[in-house]
């Protein structure tokens, strides 16, 4: 069966570094993968979506790769301040009707 | 406000009283789907919708129904709960841009 593996489940920085998180997949070719960030007690918010054709995708200070032959996905959070606390979900979708998560990686940034 | 709206968003209840947690969505997707997170399990689908009057399970659909008979509108009903479905509950809704909306979650403790 498919599995997403988020390498780190607390990544602590200082503000104004770049949060690198790494998200693995194995037995499965997805089109695409898609970053969420969840506060504690909130729904996931879409951050990110980046298909299989596409090396890097930004978002303001967010920027995600996608290395298909490696099955990973790297995420970086640039110039990091402490409202970028939170976890990141990785996600990836299946058959278009199944959108199957990683544990998360809880983020803290501080001041 | 482009949103999903669940309600309620805190519910204790009785082992064995059955309640409907309700969903409904304002951006027009035909898609939706309902999640419960654990921890240590994370994100868990329950059940999903394709259209109106399509219903189909997810990774742990026992003891849960769903409907869809409105495109907004896809409530999920526990017809007897037990202290096994206590859990954070999530509906989302998935538009063409792929990203899920999810809404803010409902918080549910049977005893």
């Amino acid at each position: 069966s498919q599995k997403i593996e988020q390498n780190s489940e607390a990544l602590n920085i200082q503000e104004g570094k770049t949060a690198t998180l790494t998200c693995n997949y194995t037995n499965y070719s997805p089109a695409y993968l898609q970053w969420y960030r969840q506060d504690p007690g909130r729904g996931p918010v879409f951050l990110l979506l980046i298909r299989e054709n596409e090396k890097e995708k930004r978002k303001e200070r967010l920027k995600v790769t996608f290395d298909t032959t490696l099955k990973q996905s790297l995420f970086h959070i640039t110039a990091s301040q402490p409202a970028d606390s939170a976890t990141y979900l990785c996600a990836l979708d299946l058959n278009d009707y199944k959108l199957s998560f990683g544990a998360g990686t809880t983020v803290t940034v501080r001041a | 406000e482009a949103q999903v709206t669940q309600n309620p968003r805190y519910l204790i209840t009785v082992t064995g009283k059955k309640l409907t947690v309700t969903c409904s969505q304002n951006m027009n997707h035909e898609y939706m789907s309902w999640y419960r997170q654990d921890p240590g399990l994370g994100l868990r689908q329950i059940y999903y919708s394709m259209n109106v009057e399509v219903t189909d399970k997810g990774d742990v659909p026992e003891g849960y129904k769903v409907s869809r008979k409105e495109k907004r509108n896809f409530p999920l009903i526990l017809e007897s709960p037990s202290p096994n479905q206590t859990s954070l509950y999530f509906c989302a809704s998935k538009g063409a841009n792929y990203g899920y909306t999810f809404g803010s979650g409902t918080r549910l403790t049977v005893v």
